[in-house]
Parts: structure tokens; C-alpha cells; sequence
């Protein structure tokens, strides 16, 4: 399974851009990387999710190298409502077989006004 | 509307005791998995099932029994419950099984006492 590493803090002020990045070093061919937004007492919360080079909705960006070791979740301009957990996710897209998803440690980002 | 809703929402109850957790989804999804959330925010897979067939079994102490009785309900029943059971237990759902975009419940928070 693949095992993925992350900060486990970080601190911004409103407006900045905030760059998170997940490692995951024995990622798989078939495994796309997935980002999930965490508030106090709420479930996870789909952001965003890729396989490679770069990918962009309302929400965020997503940068992931050639080599797919490691994957940067881009918050463009965060504002206080940022402040949660981000969780890195590496699984497997395939319908068959028991490949299990492993969430990353998450990295609780602060926003500070 | 709520889209994965889970019940109780809280849960308190004495070691040996044994309890249930319910969840149910509206969207439609085939796929519906729960997912322990312990007290340092490590969220790890428990179980998955797809069509009612359990797919993902993953280390998990037989006291915990998932049951599917249909595509849009996953109960989880826990026999003799212990001190380390202690978490916050979500339910997800997704169209597809494994890495599509998962819908997470509120979460239960089981304390044992």
C-alpha cells in the first residue's frame, strides 16, 4: 500500500497562498492521488484529485511531478474558513481487487487574520 | 438533504457492552465504507462494501461486524466493546469502489468508558 507523508502543521495569514505537499514514494501506476478537506466534528470533504502534472478546479490546485512521488495541494488566497485538515490520499482507481486507500497523516493548516 | 447521515451521533456506553452504528446514503452509490478515526486524526479503512459484498476487510478485530442489507444502508455492530474502540467512526460512499470520490458522513463519536 502505498504510504504517504505530510507536514503536520502549518500556519498562513488570509490572502497568502498555501502550498501543502503529500510524499508518497512507492505510489503505484494505477494509483491517483485524491485530496480531502477536514472541519472540526464534520467528515473529510472531497477538494481535488489527480494522476499527473497539474489539475485545477474553484477549489485548488493540484501539482504532481513526472516521477509521482509526491503531490502539492495550492490553496490560492486562503481566508479563515481554510483552517481544517487536509488529508493526502494515494488508492487505486481499478473495480477489482481489495486494494485498500490509505489516508495521510493530515496537515492542520492554522489561518490567522 | 443529507447525503450520508449516520446515527447516533454520539455514543456512550461501559467496556463489554455491545452496540450499533447505522448509516445510510441517498445518493445512490454502490459503494459505502467505515473508516476509525482515533484521537491523533489518523483516518484508517475498516471496511468496504460494493452491492451489498464486502470488498475491503482490512486488519480489524472480529468483534467489529459490518452488515449491508441493501446498497444504501452499512450498519456496523461491535461486540464487547473495549477501552481502545474509543474513536470517531465515519461512514463514506462513493459511485464506484476504491479511490473514486468518496461522500463522508458526520461521524459517530464512540466513547467507552
Amino acid at each position: 500500500l502505498a504510504k504517504t507523508t505530510q507536514p503536520i502543521s502549518m500556519d498562513s495569514y488570509e490572502g497568502q497562498e498555501v502550498n501543502i505537499t503529500c510524499s508518497h514514494n512507492n505510489i503505484a501506476t494505477n494509483d491517483y492521488i485524491t485530496w480531502y478537506q477536514q472541519f472540526p466534528s464534520q467528515g473529510p470533504r472531497f477538494i481535488i484529485q489527480g494522476y499527473k502534472t497539474k489539475v485545477t478546479n474553484e477549489v485548488a490546485s493540484l501539482f504532481i511531478p513526472a516521477d509521482r512521488k509526491s503531490s502539492t495541494l495550492s490553496l490560492p488566497r486562503v481566508s479563515l474558513s481554510d483552517t481544517a485538515v487536509y488529508y493526502c490520499l494515494v488508492g487505486d482507481m481499478a473495480n477489482t481487487g481489495r486494494r485498500a486507500l490509505t489516508f495521510g497523516s493530515g496537515t492542520r493548516l492554522q489561518v490567522q487574520p | 438533504d443529507t447525503a450520508v447521515s449516520q446515527t447516533p451521533k454520539y455514543l456512550v456506553t461501559q467496556m463489554g457492552n455491545d452496540k450499533s452504528i447505522k448509516c445510510e446514503q441517498n445518493l445512490g452509490h454502490d459503494t459505502m465504507y467505515w473508516y476509525k478515526q482515533d484521537s491523533k486524526k489518523f483516518l484508517k479503512i475498516m471496511f468496504s462494501y460494493n452491492n451489498k459484498e464486502l470488498i475491503i476487510n482490512e486488519t480489524v478485530p472480529n468483534r467489529f461486524s459490518p452488515k449491508s442489507p441493501d446498497k444504501a444502508h452499512l450498519n456496523l455492530h461491535i461486540n464487547s466493546l473495549e477501552l481502545g474502540d474509543s474513536a470517531v467512526y465515519f461512514c463514506a460512499s462513493s459511485q464506484a469502489p476504491l479511490g473514486e470520490t468518496q461522500y463522508f458522513g458526520p461521524g459517530t463519536r464512540l466513547l467507552v468508558l
